[in-house]
């Protein structure tokens, strides 16, 4: 099993550009997680979809959009980067037990 | 409000000794679950350990142990005879049932010493 797959796994933006990070998890999860990693501050969730067909916003939403496509993919989406959002992304879904999240290899995204 | 603290930003261990990484929580939701984390310097997240609020047992997972004090909040992380590779940042979670989320702290940095 591949588990949660991230793509790409390193990226350059220029300000106001946009892009799409990519994530597909094959464990037929529910639940699927974004969030940003910066130096200090743990990891926040970006978004969240509880099933497939919904989203719901987390702590640091702003600047992003999200897309359940189906059940086994997730991404995330910039529509316009920013430096403040220079991190490392990972993407997560959970066990249906609740009992584990499984996390992507994670994309470090830096906007210059 | 904080929902997880992780009050040591960084611990030192002498490999072979046994560590305790501190993790208190803040909920009103009587059913839960904590997770223990560990990410190497290569980055990944690698799921150690996970404890239930209604389990009666302290979760272990060979030299990994949660010590679970409800009544405390608290949920630290033993890791018994400590090796090298063991050197990596450790993050505490926490789902609460009512919530989708899972809340992370901020994490602590152990480094295992010869």
């Amino acid at each position: 099993n591949a588990g949660v797959t991230q793509t790409p796994k390193f990226q350059v933006l220029k300000t106001g550009q946009s892009m799409t990070l990519q994530c597909a998890q094959d464990m037929n999860h529910n639940s699927m997680y974004w969030y940003r990693q910066d130096p200090g501050m743990g990891l926040r969730l970006i978004y969240y979809s509880a099933s497939e067909g919904t989203t719901d916003k987390g702590e640091v939403p702003n600047g992003y959009n999200v897309s359940r496509l189906n059940k086994r993919e997730f991404s995330l989406r910039l529509e316009s980067a920013a430096p403040s959002q220079t991190s490392v992304y990972f993407c997560a879904s959970r066990t249906p037990e609740n009992t584990e999240a499984f996390f992507g290899q994670g994309t470090r995204l830096t906007v210059v | 409000a904080q929902k997880i603290t992780q009050t040591q930003p960084g611990m030192f261990v002498q490999e072979k000794e046994a560590v305790t990484l501190d993790c208190t929580y803040d909920t009103s939701d009587p059913s839960y679950g904590l997770f223990w984390y560990k990410q190497p310097s290569s980055g990944e997240m690698i799921f150690l350990i996970y404890q239930g609020s209604y389990d009666q047992q302290n979760a272990t997972e060979g030299r990994y142990s949660l010590n679970f004090q409800k009544a405390r909040k608290s949920a630290n992380l033993v890791i018994s005879a400590s090796q090298l590779g063991d050197s990596a940042m450790y993050f505490c979670a926490m789902r609460e049932a009512s919530g989708y989320a899972l809340n992370f702290g901020k994490g602590t940095s152990l480094l295992v010493t010869p």
